[in-house]
């Protein structure tokens, strides 16, 4: 089947410029999580949304940071005023509870963000 | 907050060596526990898990024990390809609330012919 798909897979922005990256999970996973990939950082989570339930923000480095999910399946997360730091490889995954309770995460290609 | 640490790379190794990548976490919990593999060019795959103590994660040849005692969670493979160059990536999980992944900085791994 269909696996976690993100577009774009790379996008070249200025500095100051806002960013939107997308995100189509697997369907049917109810949870869905964006990670960041960078040489300084390694993986970090970022946010995290599971059905109606208000989203796990705890990972946005910053307020020009925000991310939504469209009727429980598509995702953007969107990068304001984009500084050279916020240059990395964007992950985004999804999951769904599996019978030993684990949320069994499957990610997508990513997205390569670089700011000039 | 939990961390995960892993042995620094790259490792290179030839092929059919016998391969061990250290992993080790800091918990306040009871955390499941994974090991993520990046081939050149592609993304995150899920290579193996264990969710309690004992368990023993396998897959392709790899595997990893779950160990409370010493909170690790070594990777080892008998013989490995020049297929299994990629970076691995250790990492831990709430076993409730978000799950969400905390990884450790990742090995890079070649294995020559």
């Amino acid at each position: 089947g269909a696996g976690v798909s993100q577009s774009p897979s790379n996008k070249v922005t200025e500095k100051g410029k806002d960013v939107e990256l997308r995100c189509d999970p697997i369907s049917g996973h109810t949870a869905l999580y964006w990670y960041r990939q960078s040489l300084g950082q390694g993986l970090e989570f970022l946010i995290y949304f599971q059905g109606n339930s208000a989203p796990d923000k705890s990972g946005l480095p910053s307020d020009r940071f925000s991310a939504e999910r469209t009727g429980g399946s598509v995702s953007t997360l969107t990068i304001q005023r984009t500084q050279q730091e916020d240059s990395a490889v964007y992950l985004c995954a999804s999951s769904f509870r599996g019978r030993d309770r684990t949320y069994e995460q499957y990610f997508g290609p990513g997205t390569r963000l670089t700011v000039t | 907050g939990d961390s995960v640490t892993q042995m620094e790379g790259p490792v290179t190794l030839s092929e059919e060596a016998f391969l061990t990548i250290n992993c080790t976490y800091t918990a306040t919990g009871y955390p499941s526990l994974f090991w993520y593999v990046q081939y050149p060019g592609e993304g995150l795959q899920l290579l193996l898990k264990a969710t309690k103590a004992d368990d023993k994660g396998s897959n392709k040849g790899f595997e990893a024990t779950y160990r409370k005692e010493t909170t690790s969670f070594h990777l080892e493979k008998g013989s490995v390809q020049v297929s299994d160059s990629a970076v691995y990536f250790c990492a831990l999980s709430d076993r409730e609330g978000a799950q969400k992944l905390v990884f450790g900085q990742g090995t890079r791994l070649t294995i020559n012919p």
